[in-house]
């Protein structure tokens, strides 16, 4: 079945520590995204990709870095320079960013980050 | 910057009530308003609009967008236990704004 897995499902880290987050995907998806889940805050975008080896900075991007070497992979890292890291962390794709294949998007699991 | 605001955050209704959830929305370029469901983790979607009044439905669930007044309602008919999750509302602009912009969702409940 063609989705989106994410891991780890938990994740605990001490302050100061980097942490990857994997997001993979099997639906030959082009546009990729992570998006972070506070409570009362709804989704909030990190980062974005519409294309292997290109990615925009979203709304939150501060202390966060990904990469796009593969169309299937959308790894996020969240680094020792994120104020508040502790929350929840959804990846989505879609078709593409462009035309009406964009507007749905499937997600993930997610991850929860609990920073000690 | 885009804006969506969704009402009320939480509700608490007994199973077979009907309800309705609002959302509210300032967007550069509108282009699409999306309803997702999230019940435990991932997000699944129900509705996508486009055009003012016309109702989208599936089952007990109906939505309808007025453009004019920028927001959309998400209505439930006779509610089950299954219904309870959060409700994310979701806007989509176009020519440079493509982004997806969240509201930060209504917990519903639905008692037994």
């Amino acid at each position: 079945d063609g989705g989106i897995t994410q891991s780890p499902k938990y994740l605990f880290r001490k302050e100061g520590q980097n942490v990857t987050l994997s997001c993979e995907q099997n639906l030959n998806h082009d546009a990729m995204y992570w998006y972070r889940q506070d409570p009362g805050q709804g989704l909030r975008l990190i980062y974005y990709s519409q294309i292997v080896n290109d990615f925009q900075k979203g709304d939150i991007a501060e202390g966060y870095s990904v990469s796009r070497e593969k169309k299937e992979s959308f790894p996020l890292t969240v680094t020792s320079a994120q104020k508040n890291p502790t929350a929840f962390y959804l990846c989505a794709s879609s078709i593409g960013i462009w035309g009406s294949g964009a507007n749905v998007l499937t997600f993930g699991a997610g991850s929860r980050l609990t920073v000690l | 910057e885009d804006k969506v605001v969704q009402s009320p955050l939480s509700l608490v209704v007994h199973e077979g009530d009907t309800v309705t959830l609002n959302c509210s929305y300032e967007v550069t370029n509108f282009r699409s308003l999306l309803w997702y469901k999230q019940e435990k983790k991932a997000p699944t979607f129900l509705f996508m609009l486009t055009s003012s009044g016309i109702e989208k439905k599936s089952g007990r669930l109906s939505s309808i967008l007025d453009k004019k007044e920028l927001f959309s309602i998400l209505n439930i008919t006779a509610t089950q236990t299954g219904d309870s999750a959060i409700y994310l509302c979701a806007v989509r602009g176009s020519f440079g704004n493509e982004k997806l912009t969240f509201g930060t969702g209504t917990r519903l409940t639905i008692i037994p």
